[in-house]
């Protein structure tokens, strides 16, 4: 299994601020990673898929960047709603999520 | 509307079952594989079933091989999990989710069916 290891675990920002999460591979995975968003209560929701590639709907306020073992997601001109857990998943070995970084906007 | 909407979950003691259930809508179900995904209280995404549009291929994660069995019926566009000798550490949100077939990540969730295990 490749195991996800995200960071950090929480973060705060104040509204309108940047958050930048790092997502690390156990091994190389490419580009094959993605990330989702889970508000409380909710489902998780597709945000980014190839490392880049923004799912449909998503604000260009989400950006995924990077490849191989190091990936970030980065979100600018935060907004109250964006507070969440985000999780990374790899599909390049069979699928594995990191553990999630939790994201309060503040 | 596209969704997905899960069902059947509740309380149950251990080592006994539970049928879940996923209703496809506003897609063509038999263009897609699908996966049931949980979440234990608190805890991160678990991965544990997948099968392919016409279930000749079919995957279970080491946690539930054995105990659990997915399955689907095209034509009433539904998902189905049977989950069978179950423990306290299967209590969790149950989700049904889609993939893209060619790329194993996950475009279209439903809301989640609680499962909880205890005496």
């Amino acid at each position: 299994e490749v195991v996800m290891t995200q960071s950090p675990a929480s973060l705060s920002v104040s509204p309108g601020g940047r958050a930048t999460l790092s997502c690390r591979a156990g091994q190389s995975v490419g580009t094959n990673l993605a990330w989702y968003q889970q508000k409380p209560g909710q489902a998780p929701r597709l945000l980014i898929y190839d490392a880049s590639t923004r799912a449909t709907g998503m604000p260009a306020r989400f950006r995924g960047s990077g490849s191989g073992t190091e990936f970030t997601l980065t979100i600018s001109s935060l907004h109250s709603e964006d507070s969440a857990v985000y999780y990374c998943q790899q599909y390049d070995h069979w699928l594995s999520f990191g553990q999630g970084t939790k994201l309060e906007i503040k | 509307e596209v969704q997905l909407v899960e069902s059947g979950g509740g309380l149950v003691q251990p080592g006994g079952s539970l049928r879940l259930s996923c209703a496809a809508s506003g897609f063509s179900f038999t263009n897609y594989s699908m996966n049931w995904v949980r979440q234990a209280p608190g805890k991160g995404l678990e991965w544990i079933s997948y099968t392919t549009s016409w279930s000749k291929t079919i995957y279970y994660a080491d946690s539930v091989k054995g105990r659990f069995i997915i399955s689907r019926d095209n034509a009433r566009n539904s998902l189905y999990l049977q989950m069978n000798s179950l423990r306290a550490e299967d209590t969790a949100m149950y989700y049904c989710a889609r993939d893209r077939g060619s790329d194993w990540y996950f475009d279209l969730w439903g809301r989640g069916t609680l499962v909880t295990v205890s005496s």
